[in-house]
């Protein structure tokens, strides 16, 4: 069974220029959650996705920060613009419907801010 | 969410029995422990969760104290390849469970 994919792995711009990840679940998973980790800490929650319904945004920097998942299946997060902070590794992750809460998190992306 | 208390770090040696404490003593009767660990430049991978009894599957075992405010990772036959960040994250298992990751503990499994 196909993990969770993301790309890039890794993705260098300067600052103020727009970037974009990308994610696709596992097949079946309708839970999507995307995290942010910054070095020397713990993921933290941007957004999840029941289907192709953000039902939980509250960490999401709305000013720069959008994502969309349109189909209910693969998904993509966007920063426009950078900005010097946002240096992280951006992790996808998803699950089935409760009770099966085990999350499976893909490889992340690694974005760096020049 | 309760918060959990972690040692930054621990070392074991390669073979032997890797205990990995984790302090909830906020826990709520509705919250599971679950822990996932962190291999360096992946993502966390679940490994095991319970609410009150002890559980062992093919990576560990979680062992809940009686009072639920403390539990215990463990990995029987630590190998090189179990070096990583332990994540013990409490939450609701009612509906769909948000993740509070912390620190963790870092594992150094040596030769």
């Amino acid at each position: 069974e196909a993990g969770v994919v993301q790309s890039p792995r890794y993705k260098i711009i300067e600052k103020k220029q727009p970037v974009a990840f990308w994610c696709n679940p596992i097949s079946g998973h309708n839970t999507l959650y995307w995290y942010l980790q910054n070095l020397g800490q713990g993921p933290e929650l941007l957004i999840r996705y029941e289907n192709e319904e953000a039902v939980d945004d509250s960490q999401l920097p709305k000013d720069r920060f959008s994502a969309e998942r349109l189909k209910g299946v693969d998904s993509t997060l966007k920063i426009q613009p950078a900005e010097l902070g946002d240096s992280a590794v951006y992790l996808c992750a998803s699950s089935l419907a409760p009770p099966r809460n085990e999350q499976f998190f893909g490889p992340g992306t690694r974005l760096t801010v020049l | 969410d309760a918060k959990t208390t972690q040692p930054p770090s621990m070392d074991c040696a390669e073979g032997r029995a890797a205990n990995l404490p984790c302090n909830h003593s906020t826990i709520s009767g509705n919250e599971y422990v679950y822990w996932y660990r962190q291999i360096h430049s992946q993502g966390p991978q679940y490994i095991i969760h319970g609410l009150k009894n002890n559980e062992t599957n093919e990576m560990a075992s979680l062992i809940i104290t009686e009072d639920r405010k403390s539990s215990t990772l463990i990995l029987p036959h630590a190998t090189l390849r179990d070096t990583a960040v332990y994540y013990c994250i409490v939450t609701p298992n009612s509906g769909y469970s948000t993740l509070t990751f912390g620190k963790g503990t870092m594992l150094l499994v040596s030769p």
